[in-house]
């Protein structure tokens, strides 16, 4: 079984730009989160997505959306790209109910 | 708030040594958690996992954790690491509702051949 992939696995940006991050999901998972892993903060949450819908938010400025399509891939989106935006973007997938995350490789994103 | 505190951020043992990582959550409402792996490199990994029911759960690679309600804690143990344990171990809680994970900061434990 596939795990959860995410592309692209490294992006170099600069501030005021925009950058999307794809994710999808183990096969047969509907519900999607993604992450933001820095040094200094560690692990945050930033969004969960379940059947094209945003079920939970984190406590992220509005420069950080997100969707999911039919398919439950999902896609994060970070306009206005800052210095602090560099970190580590994870997705995660689980089955619904009483299961836990599983976590892809997580696109690295760089902002110069 | 929901937040989890990990105490130990870097541990360094010998292999053979017995491990203990603390773990306390403030969650209110039913909790359910969980300790992750993350191996130099890799993405993280499910060690396992507390829902309900016998509050010592017993992970991978020999791994175990005891849910203990009147302290809010989920510690991490294990009798004897291996220099393959060396990674950076993730508490996590989340609520009932949905999947939005409180991670704690992480301990990096480093083991010594």
């Amino acid at each position: 079984k596939a795990g959860v992939t995410q592309t692209p696995r490294y992006l170099i940006k600069t501030r005021g730009q925009q950058v999307t991050l794809s994710c999808s999901p183990i096969s047969g998972h509907r519900s999607v989160s993604w992450y933001q892993q820095t040094p200094g903060q560690g692990l945050q949450f930033l969004f969960e997505y379940f059947s094209e819908t945003q079920r939970n938010k984190g406590n992220f400025p509005g420069r950080f959306s997100g969707r999911q399509f039919s398919n439950s891939r999902s896609e994060m989106n970070v306009s206005t790209l800052e210095l602090g935006d560099s970190a580590l973007y994870l997705c995660a997938s689980s089955l619904e109910g009483y299961q836990p995350q599983h976590f892809g490789d997580g696109t690295r994103l760089s902002i110069l | 708030a929901q937040s989890v505190s990990q105490h130990n951020h870097h541990v360094i043992l010998s292999e053979a040594a017995s491990l203990e990582l603390g773990c306390n959550y403030s969650y209110g409402g039913t909790v359910n958690l969980f300790w992750y792996v993350q191996y130099p490199g890799q993405h993280l990994q499910l060690l396992l996992k507390y829902f309900s029911g016998d509050p010592l759960v017993k992970g991978i690679k020999g791994f175990e954790a005891e849910f203990i309600k009147s302290k809010f804690s989920f510690n991490l143990r294990k009798p004897s690491v291996q220099w393959s344990d060396t990674a950076e171990y993730f508490c996590a809680a989340k609520g009932n509702a949905g999947n939005m994970l409180t991670f704690g900061g992480g301990t990096r434990l480093m083991v010594k051949p």
